[in-house]
Parts: C-alpha cells; sequence; structure tokens
C-alpha cells in the first residue's frame, strides 16, 4: 500500500487559515468516510484531531475542521496560532482493511 | 485514565529478533482493536499492524511474514513478535487504540513509544 500524499510544508500568520490535503485513491480516502488527522510535537505521541473526515474529539478546538472531495481529504485550522505549529499526518482506512498514514506536514506559523 | 506503556525495545542486530508489549490499562481492554505504528528516526508515521477483538489480524506488507500481533486479555496486553529485523525495523514503535465515540480506525490514545535499533 503506498503512502497518501500530503504537501510537506505549509506556512501561514497567525489569525490566518491554512489548509493541509491529503490525497489518496479510491481505495482509501475516496471509498470511506474514514479519514483521520493527527497532530504531532516534537518528542511526543500524535494526537487525534479529526475522525472520520469531519469529527472533532471532545477538547478538540473547533478552529480545526475537516473535508473531503473524491480522493482528496483536507484538514483546515482557521485563526493560526503559534501553538498550531507542528508535524501533520492523515490517516485512511483502506479496501484491505489496513491503515495508511500520509508523508506528513510540517506547519510553519510566521 | 486510559494509559498505554510500551516496553522491549532495544538495540537488536540484523536478522534478529525481539518481542515488544504494550501494557493497557483504564479501559476494556478485551473490547478494543490494538494497533502497533511506528515512526522511523526523522521520518513520518507508518502503520504497521491492528488485532481485533475477536483476534482477527492484519499487517502493512513491510512486516507481513516477518512481525506477529498478539493480545492476552487477561493480562490487559498486547504484543509484537518481530522476526528477521532488518535497519529500516528502526523505529519507535507505538501502541495505539480507539476511544469510544471514534472507534476504529481511529487512534485517540497512543503509548509514549519505545525505540528499536536494528544495527550491527
Amino acid at each position: 500500500q503506498s503512502a497518501l500524499t500530503q504537501p510537506a510544508s505549509v506556512s501561514g500568520s497567525p489569525g490566518q487559515s491554512i489548509t493541509i490535503s491529503c490525497s489518496g485513491t479510491s481505495s482509501d480516502v475516496g471509498g470511506y468516510n474514514y479519514v483521520s488527522w493527527y497532530q504531532q510535537n516534537p518528542g511526543k505521541a500524535p494526537k487525534l484531531m479529526i475522525y472520520d473526515v469531519t469529527n472533532r474529539p471532545s477538547g478538540v478546538s473547533n478552529r480545526f475542521s475537516g473535508s473531503k472531495s473524491g480522493n482528496t481529504a483536507s484538514l483546515t485550522i482557521s485563526g493560526l496560532q503559534a501553538e498550531d505549529e507542528a508535524d501533520y499526518y492523515c490517516s485512511s482506512y483502506t479496501s484491505s482493511r489496513l491503515v495508511v498514514f500520509g508523508g506528513g506536514t510540517k506547519l510553519t506559523v510566521l | 485514565e486510559v494509559q498505554l506503556v510500551e516496553s522491549g525495545g532495544g538495540l537488536v542486530q540484523p536478522g534478529g529478533s525481539l518481542r515488544l508489549s504494550c501494557a493497557a490499562s483504564g479501559f476494556t481492554f478485551s473490547s478494543n482493536y490494538m494497533s502497533w505504528v511506528r515512526q522511523a528516526p526523522g521520518k513520518g508515521l507508518e502503520w504497521v499492524s491492528v488485532i481485533y477483538d475477536s483476534g482477527s489480524t492484519y499487517y502493512a506488507d513491510s512486516v507481513k511474514g516477518r512481525f506477529t500481533i498478539s493480545r492476552d486479555n487477561s493480562k490487559n496486553t498486547l504484543y509484537l513478535q518481530m522476526h528477521s529485523l532488518r535497519a529500516e525495523d528502526t523505529a519507535v514503535y507505538y501502541c495505539a487504540t480507539s476511544g469510544y465515540s471514534s472507534g476504529w480506525p481511529n487512534f485517540d490514545y497512543w503509548g509514549r513509544g519505545t525505540l528499536v535499533t536494528v544495527s550491527s
């Protein structure tokens, strides 16, 4: 199974909105509403930010939102804050009953 | 409070074997799907394997035939037996599971990870 495709890096200024894309195929992202997004800070375990494409776990800021169109999912962070600077990973369930992650995107808050 | 604590990592020679453990608490272990996810130094996340509550197992192509996931519900412990280890298996190995609301294949809870280094 091939990793999902994410941009290596994105950046934005405080208060702005940014979007991170996650491209897959009809066998993963496009085929199921099982896309998740994780935030990872250096030296820490990942944190679930979005599940099932659009849902936020309890405690996650509503500045984080998810969507999907065809084989591409997206994570949008609005009202960017310095604390949002981290690595972000998408993941998807696949037709082989496996899970595949994206390569990760480094978010820099300017 | 959900806790996942991995152990068993270390330095192993290429071709060697290692068994990782993950001690779970704070939830009904026997009812949860449990996964291993790894992260090579400076690299991204890679899903490794899952074991369902039923005992069914699935593996990433990169480890299939070399790694075996198992669970002992009486001990609330997840295992990963690794054989024929390669340099590219060097990574921090995380134990992960879903929360009540999100369910599989989402990972609400993660351990701190255990480092496996494959080198001569």
